[in-house]
């Protein structure tokens, strides 16, 4: 998608190893967010950065860490990933709270 | 507790056979609702920004609405190129309270 870019696309990782996703974005974008995806659960917030260094938990936080450093970069940090962690992981940008979110091509992360 | 639910879970249509999507919630204080198209493997897409009841917004063959309990996305006259998953969230206001929280989204699945 135009403006973030989600690394990597696809990655198998084993059980107890640490994982890092990353998230880039070009607009300088305040706001930046970890959602995962699931069947049956739709789309849950991880952690959300409302500037560099500002970052706060979501709904679904447990297991995970993240870290923004500079405006155009957002890490979502596995420390030691867990089978349960197998999901689809979206990066979303957004200018504003009022506007609607820009949302990156998604990761997905399975844990063996 | 706020919750979206949208239904229903999945519709198949003919071409041209018109219906609508539903997105009901129970939120304090709605500062939005947004309507997002996601096709397989892909982030979501921004479609509509919905603030006030009684408001719509159009966009080519799609129509969304709002109520003070729910909102509707009507679909004149479908094409196969609209099937995809449809997904609804809500916005609230202040602090973390403000991020948007997402339905289970519908599968819309249209037949030539």
């Amino acid at each position: 998608d135009a403006g973030i870019t989600q690394s990597p696309r696809h990655k198998v990782t084993e059980t107890g190893t640490p994982v890092t996703l990353r998230c880039h974005q070009t607009e300088n974008h305040r706001y930046m967010y970890w959602y995962r995806q699931d069947p049956g659960h739709g789309l849950r917030l991880i952690h959300y950065s409302y500037g560099v260094k500002d970052t706060d938990k979501g709904e679904v936080s447990d297991g995970y860490s993240v870290s923004r450093s500079k405006t155009e970069d957002f890490l979502l940090t596995l420390e030691s990933a867990t089978s349960s962690q197998t999901s689809v992981y979206f990066c979303a940008i957004s200018e504003s709270r009022q506007y609607g979110y820009t949302f990156g091509s998604g990761t997905r992360l399975t844990v063996v | 507790e706020d919750q979206v639910t949208q239904s229903p879970e999945a519709l198949r249509l003919q071409e041209g056979e018109s219906s609508s999507l539903n997105c009901s919630y129970t939120v304090s204080g709605l500062r939005g609702l947004f309507w997002y198209r996601q096709d397989p493997g892909k982030g979501p897409e921004f479609l509509f920004t919905l603030y006030s009841a009684g408001e719509e917004k159009e966009k080519e063959r799609l129509k969304a609405t709002l109520t003070k309990k729910e909102s509707f996305l009507h679909i004149t006259a479908p094409k196969p190129e609209d099937s995809a998953t449809y997904l609804c969230a809500v916005r609230r206001d202040g602090g973390s309270q403000g991020n948007l929280i997402f339905g289970k989204g519908t599968k819309l699945s249209v037949k030539p």
